[in-house]
């Protein structure tokens, strides 16, 4: 069965500190990998995703992301928060076969002036 | 934007009353799922279906029942609402980018209190 953990319900940084939010999975076999962001009262929108091409993946907003097979995570960067980047990241699994995606439970970033 | 909306956005309703929340897609995605997020939990899957009539169980589909009759659209219902299911719910299909590495989009979610 596949899992994911976030470390950290809640992560504050500073405007223009490095953000970092942890994501580690576990799945049986190769999985792809998603992060999403939610704004207050808004659905979840895609940042970036791994899909077993590149290991260092580019998203939107200046995000990115690392897969390390060796250590089963998934970890999300920014080199420098901005206010807007305030908001609940989710980082996701899927198997290469399977349908359904498994959501770790989220961690909220607060972005401090 | 994939083209999803629910509705209604907002519903409060009383324990015991039916409720049926709509997922309306116009993309003609053959996967649509159901979602509830709750604080600490994340996304728990309640059901899905991957096509007209085919539908299955997901993590949490206890007191829910889902419906596909056309494909774009999803309904999921609440038999007898309870307290435990106040959430917000949200849509999601499962758009295709090539291959197998296909990616959920979500709707604008539905906040449903129970009373």
């Amino acid at each position: 069965a596949q899992s994911v953990t976030q470390l950290g319900s809640h992560v504050s940084v500073s405007e223009g500190a490095l953000v970092l939010l942890r994501c580690n999975y576990s799945s049986s076999v190769p999985p792809y990998l998603f992060w999403y962001v939610q704004y207050p009262n808004q659905g979840l929108q895609l940042l970036l995703k791994y899909t077993s091409a590149a290991t260092l993946v580019k998203g939107i907003n200046g995000f990115e992301a690392e897969f390390k097979k060796s250590e089963t995570s998934f970890h999300l960067t920014k080199p420098s928060a901005h206010m807007s980047d305030a908001a609940e990241y989710f980082c996701a699994v899927r198997t290469a076969y399977g349908q359904n995606f498994v959501f770790g439970p989220g961690t909220r970033l607060s972005v401090l002036p | 934007d994939a083209g999803i909306t629910q509705s209604p956005r907002h519903k409060v309703t009383e324990t015991g009353t039916p409720v049926t929340l709509r997922c309306h897609q116009t993309e003609n995605h053959r996967y649509m799922y159901w979602y509830r997020q709750d604080p600490g939990h994340g996304l728990r899957l309640i059901h899905y279906s991957y096509g007209v009539k085919d539908t299955d169980k997901g993590e949490v589909s206890d007191g829910y029942s889902v419906s596909r009759s056309k494909t774009e659209d999803f309904l999921l219902t609440l038999e007898s609402a309870t307290s435990s299911q106040t959430s917000v719910y949200f849509c999601a299909i499962k758009g295709l980018a090539g291959g197998l590495t296909d990616t959920q989009y979500f709707g604008p979610g539905t906040r449903l209190t129970v009373l």
